[in-house]
């Protein structure tokens, strides 16, 4: 069975400069997260979908950061402008979406860096 | 809000030896989850142990066991036998449950600080 894939695994960029990163969850898995982790801290939720309906995106910078799940399977989220303190790995999860079952399992990442 | 704290930014271990990392949470939930991930240096987010807050039992899954004290909010990682492949940066989760009556879809992790576990040859 496949697992998260997310895309590209490194990004450099200069401030001001749009990013985006691409994900595409385990198949069958509903529910979708994106998490940020800076650098020796633990990964804080972005955003989670449950299928294509944005349910919790309370930490979202919402000036400057985008998602979209269109088909309710893979996710893109977007930065524009980026900014020096935005640098941090963005991981994605996915889960089944039901409470048995409600283990998330991680993609292996997108480091940013913004210069 | 939940909290999750991890108090032992960093351990190290001999081969073959057993190891205990320490976490304690602070909720006001009385159903969650908790788990225990690792993260090498590659990144990948890999799911070592899972406990469910209602069960008594301690879970286990091989070499990796908890100790789980609701009471105390404690929920600590033994792992025996370590390996040089254990090597990684450990952390504990929290996440609620949603209600009983209407099987909700999954909730956000709350993560702690991390423990980096050195296994030494």
């Amino acid at each position: 069975e496949a697992g998260v894939v997310q895309s590209p695994r490194y990004k450099i960029i200069e401030k001001k400069q749009p990013v985006a990163f691409w994900c595409n969850p385990i198949s069958g898995h509903n529910t979708l997260y994106w998490y940020r982790q800076n650098l020796g801290q633990g990964p804080e939720l972005l955003i989670r979908y449950e299928n294509e309906e944005a349910v919790d995106d309370s930490q979202l910078p919402k000036d400057r950061f985008s998602a979209e799940r269109l088909k309710g399977v893979d996710s893109t989220l977007k930065i524009q402008p980026a900014e020096l303190g935005d640098s941090a790995v963005y991981l994605c999860a996915s889960s089944f979406g039901l409470a048995q079952a409600d283990t998330q399992y991680f993609g292996p990442g997108t480091r940013l860096t913004v210069l | 809000a939940q909290t999750v704290t991890q108090s032992q930014p960093e351990m190290s271990v001999q081969e073959a030896e057993t190891v205990t990392l320490s976490c304690t949470y602070d909720t006001s939930e009385n159903n969650y989850y908790l788990f225990w991930y690792k993260q090498p240096p590659s990144r990948q987010m890999i799911l070592v142990i899972r406990q469910e807050a209602y069960k008594q039992q301690n879970a286990t899954e091989n070499r990796f066991s908890v100790n789980f004290q609701k009471a105390a909010k404690s929920f600590s990682l033994k792992i025996s036998d370590s390996q040089l492949g254990d090597t990684a940066m450990y952390f504990c989760a929290f996440m609620k449950r949603g209600p009983l009556i209407k099987e909700t879809s999954g909730s956000r992790l709350t993560f702690g600080e991390g423990t980096q576990l050195t296994v030494n040859p």
